[in-house]
């Protein structure tokens, strides 16, 4: 099952602009991870955010996490045709175990010249 | 390459046969795990090792799947009797675990086309 929703499900912008993703769980978590995944290909990992913290930021990517509304958000800024892909939130159990990340839906990016 | 490898890239079969995928992780990794991605959809997780332990499996995993880890390297994921609704992208990852789910490591999956 799906642990997590993104918003929008597909997201189209020009070079140059900036594009925001949100995520929105169902359950605590310890951590939220954001991955990437061209098409066709594995995902890569792009930023983790803790519970305990509020944001985050690693080169152009800015994510905020607020654990009272259980949501997220992936800011790109100053897009580039290379960010075309998919970007997926994903979740873990939250109970302690430290076992799996549970992925959401996706949000297909698509950022044209 | 020492990143997370994934053998074959692409398998087509036909209804009724068994195949198999192999998992290199990356070797100072303790866990690993598999999951299974649909067109349009997240990776959906079906099981996970920590060293040669199969700690959890999903209920996506019907008895016709078997996955194992010898030896706490590489893994193997066997689908038998398969059928059209197989058909996926079978996505491995690693990680160092286990004190907490930190990031993971994925290979470039395994495509399964069931005719």
């Amino acid at each position: 099952s799906q642990q997590g929703e993104e918003d929008p499900q597909a997201l189209s912008i020009q070079e140059g602009e900036n594009a925001t993703m949100n995520c929105s769980y169902k359950t605590s978590i310890n951590n939220l991870q954001w991955y990437r995944q061209n098409s066709g290909r594995g995902l890569v990992h792009l930023i983790l955010i803790r519970s305990n913290e509020r944001e985050k930021h690693s080169g152009r990517l800015r994510v905020t996490l607020d654990t009272s509304k259980k949501s997220s958000s992936l800011l790109i800024t100053a897009s580039r045709a290379a960010d075309t892909a998919s970007y997926f939130c994903a979740t873990d159990a939250g109970d302690g175990t430290a076992s799996k990340l549970t992925f959401g839906t996706g949000t297909r990016l698509q950022v044209t010249l | 390459d020492t990143g997370v490898s994934q053998n074959p890239r692409h398998k087509i079969t036909k209804r009724g046969q068994n195949v198999t995928f192999r998992c290199d992780p990356i070797s100072e990794h303790n866990r690993l795990y598999w999951y299974r991605q649909t067109l349009g959809q997240g990776p959906e997780f079906l099981t996970y090792f920590q060293n040669e332990a199969q700690l959890e499996k999903s209920r996506l995993l019907s008895d016709r799947f078997s996955a194992e880890r010898p030896k706490g390297s590489f893994s193997t994921l066997e689908i038998q009797r398969t059928e059209q609704g197989d058909s996926a992208m079978y996505l491995c990852a690693s990680s160092l675990g286990p004190r907490n789910t930190g990031e993971l490591f994925f290979g470039e999956g395994s495509r399964l086309t069931v005719l």
